[in-house]
């Protein structure tokens, strides 16, 4: 079963750019979440979708945003870029919500804001 | 207070020692309990999760939960050079969803 999928891999941005990152879950999960990961603040949740719908949402401005499609793939967008948004984001999947589900991340996304 | 806390090391152990990585949790409702290793420049993989009270074994790995104590531990045996890496506690505190809170990391080299 192939694994969780992100594109692209690596992006430059300048600030006050915008940005898409996109996420493929695992073949049969419904869960996705999104993690932001810096050297100074570690792991940090974003947001989880389910059914295409906004279950959590971390401690994020307005300006980091998602969505989940029909086919469980998720996006998540990153307007006005400024320079400390540079981190690696991850995407996570998991059968379902509910706490006891193991999360299994894709490979990352890697920003670079200038 | 951080939701999860461990030591960010550097923890160094000799090749065919034991390592052992401790991580504290302050929600007490917490049911769900995840180690991952990060290699660098890669992204975290599941080691194991223990949701139980005790001590959970797979293979060289052995996860241990007190949740009196609100601490949960991971014990590498026969520690190789491969297992050198970034070892992440995670907790699913109740009422989250998915949410999980990471500690910041304890940084693991074992020494051929």
């Amino acid at each position: 079963k192939a694994g969780v999928t992100q594109t692209p891999r690596y992006l430059i941005k300048t600030r006050g750019q915008q940005v898409t990152l996109s996420c493929s879950p695992i073949s049969g999960h419904r869960s996705v979440s999104w993690y932001q990961q810096t050297p100074g603040q570690g792991l940090q949740f974003l947001f989880e979708y389910f059914s295409e719908t906004q279950r959590n949402k971390g401690n994020f401005p307005g300006r980091f945003s998602g969505r989940q499609f029909s086919n469980s793939r998720s996006e998540m967008n990153v307007s006005t870029l400024e320079l400390g948004d540079s981190a690696l984001y991850l995407c996570a999947s998991s059968p379902r919500p509910g706490g006891t589900e193991t999360q299994y991340f894709g490979p990352g996304t890697r920003l670079l804001v200038l | 207070q951080k939701e999860v806390e461990q030591n960010s090391g550097p923890l160094s152990v000799p090749e065919g020692a034991i390592a052992s990585l401790n991580c504290t949790y302050s929600d007490r409702g917490s049911q769900s309990f995840f180690w991952y290793r990060q290699y660098s420049g890669k992204s975290p993989e599941l080691i194991m999760f223990i949701y139980s009270n005790g001590d959970k074994e797979d293979g060289r790995f052995t996860a241990q939960l007190n949740k009196a104590s609100q601490y949960v531990s991971l014990l590498i045996r026969d520690s190789q050079p491969s297992d050198s890496a970034t070892y992440l506690c995670a907790v699913n505190p109740p009422n989250t969803g998915n949410q999980f809170y990471f500690g910041t990391g304890t940084s693991l080299t074992v020494i051929p």
